[in-house]
């Protein structure tokens, strides 16, 4: 199947800075975006989520962005703290006539923040 | 709401037996449960869909025999590794569905299965 790929594989900031993180997806027919925070030895923790009627949607500290021209979605995290240190997967979902939809992961993003 | 669990979250097992995994949905009914598998540094690969009363649906190349998933009630699914090796340690990780949630998953803290 299609599939979700990462421009950058690891991201290293300094605390207090803010963060982009970066998905590419490939499925046109995908109409749910989701963010997840997976720490280490942990399931996947929802982040945010955007559908594809939007282009932008914010949460606390995080902004995810969705350009559908490019199939490029992005997540931003404002003021990066050290407990922002996990691995980010972006996920799309393509319901294919199902109730439910399937999600594709994308690779992941290491983002380490240092104090 | 909508917690998820799974048990055990550890399991140790001799190559050739068999492991079970328990995924519960623990303050709603799920209509709908998926199992991934995670090999180290690596993302998540949808191994099978179930609904609660039918079989199954599996992934291209997810061997079903050996992957067994039942979905008895609207609150558990489990998957069974049958005849375990080692190249089947991994994270293994459930999510559930419920109607009328738009498509959202939820997911369940996950089983490292270790095989010797």
């Amino acid at each position: 199947g299609e599939s979700v790929g990462l421009h950058l594989p690891t991201l290293s900031v300094q605390e207090g800075d803010n963060s982009i993180i970066n998905c590419a997806y490939s499925n046109s027919a995908s109409d749910y975006f989701i963010w997840y925070k997976q720490e280490s030895g942990k399931g996947p923790q929802f982040i945010i989520d955007i559908r594809s009627n939007m282009d932008k949607r914010q949460g606390q500290r995080v902004t995810v962005l969705l350009n559908k021209t490019v199939k490029h979605l992005s997540l931003q995290i404002a003021a990066t703290q050290p407990g922002d240190s996990a691995v980010y997967f972006c996920a799309e979902n393509w319901a294919g006539g199902t109730s439910y939809g399937k999600l594709t992961f994308g690779q992941g993003t290491i983002l380490t923040v240092h104090p | 709401g909508a917690v998820v669990s799974q048990h055990p979250s550890r399991v140790i097992c001799k190559s050739g037996t068999s492991v079970k995994i328990e995924c519960r949905s623990l303050d709603f009914q799920a209509t709908t449960m998926f199992w991934y598998r995670q090999f180290p540094k690596q993302s998540l690969m949808l191994m099978a869909t179930s609904n609660e009363g039918s079989k199954a649906t599996y992934e291209q190349g997810v061997e079903k025999d050996k992957f067994l998933i039942n979905h008895a009630s609207l609150t558990l699914s489990t998957l069974t590794v049958t005849s375990a090796h080692p190249e089947d340690s991994s994270f293994y990780i459930c999510s559930a569905h419920t109607s009328g949630s738009y498509n959202e998953q939820f997911f369940g803290p996950g089983t490292r299965l270790t095989v010797l």
